[in-house]
């Protein structure tokens, strides 16, 4: 397996613009989340599936912000309208359930996105 | 809420030092405790904790948990600079039936030669 796949790697977009972060999660995983990565918050959780139903989405930002996963292969993150406040490194991860010993939760590359 | 807190924030070293590096939590139903080491990109896992008292090893590196005191600590003896990272606690919670991992804002490490 590949792994978790993200895309894209980067993204500069203008303020105001919609912005859609892919996932692929490794396949067999049940769970996949997605994190939102800034030098002040470090590590956050935004929002997590479980067989594709978005479970706990308390960590979304704001109304701008929603989540996706169509089916068990494939999530999307969208920002619309995209801020500068929301530049930061955005991590797809993905895990079987329950997380076994010694495994873990699998994550992907990360999408570096710039909002200027 | 949830929390999951690590200290230090930031810790310079010399090579051949050894560090520990901390994380507190305070969360309902724990289920366990994972150490992720990044670098440049995604998170890598070190350990995995869920019983008090059992340190886990992998060469220098080695982790305990202490459920009853709520933190665990992860220790680096004779530190090289493939060391420098940040260091990731994250901590397994059930929540209704479902799991999610929250995760600390990390220790960045940095060995200096």
């Amino acid at each position: 397996d590949a792994g978790v796949i993200q895309s894209p790697r980067h993204e500069v977009t203008e303020m105001g613009q919609e912005v859609t972060l892919r996932c692929k999660p490794i396949s067999g995983h049940d769970y996949l989340f997605w994190y939102r990565q800034t030098m002040m918050r470090g590590l956050e959780l935004l929002i997590y599936f479980n067989n594709n139903v978005p479970i706990d989405d308390s960590g979304m930002p704001e109304d701008r912000f929603s989540a996706k996963m169509p089916n068990a292969s494939f999530s999307t993150l969208k920002i619309q309208p995209s801020e500068p406040r929301d530049s930061a490194v955005y991590f797809c991860a993905s895990s079987k359930r329950p997380l076994v010993p010694n495994t873990e939760a699998f994550f992907g590359q990360g999408t570096r996105l710039t909002v200027v | 809420e949830d929390k999951v807190v690590q200290s230090p924030l930031s810790l310079v070293v010399h090579e051949g030092d050894t560090v520990t590096l901390n994380c507190s939590y305070e969360v309902t139903n724990f289920r366990s405790l994972l150490w992720y080491k990044q670098e440049k990109k995604a998170p890598t896992f070190l350990f995995m904790l869920t019983s008090s008292g059992i340190e886990k090893k992998s060469g220098r590196l080695s982790s305990i948990l202490d459920k009853k005191e709520l933190f665990s600590i992860l220790n680096i003896t004779a530190t090289q600079t493939g060391d420098s990272a940040i260091y990731l606690c994250a901590v397994e919670v059930e929540n209704f039936g479902n799991e999610k991992l929250t995760f600390g804002t990390g220790t960045r490490l940095t060995i200096i030669p």
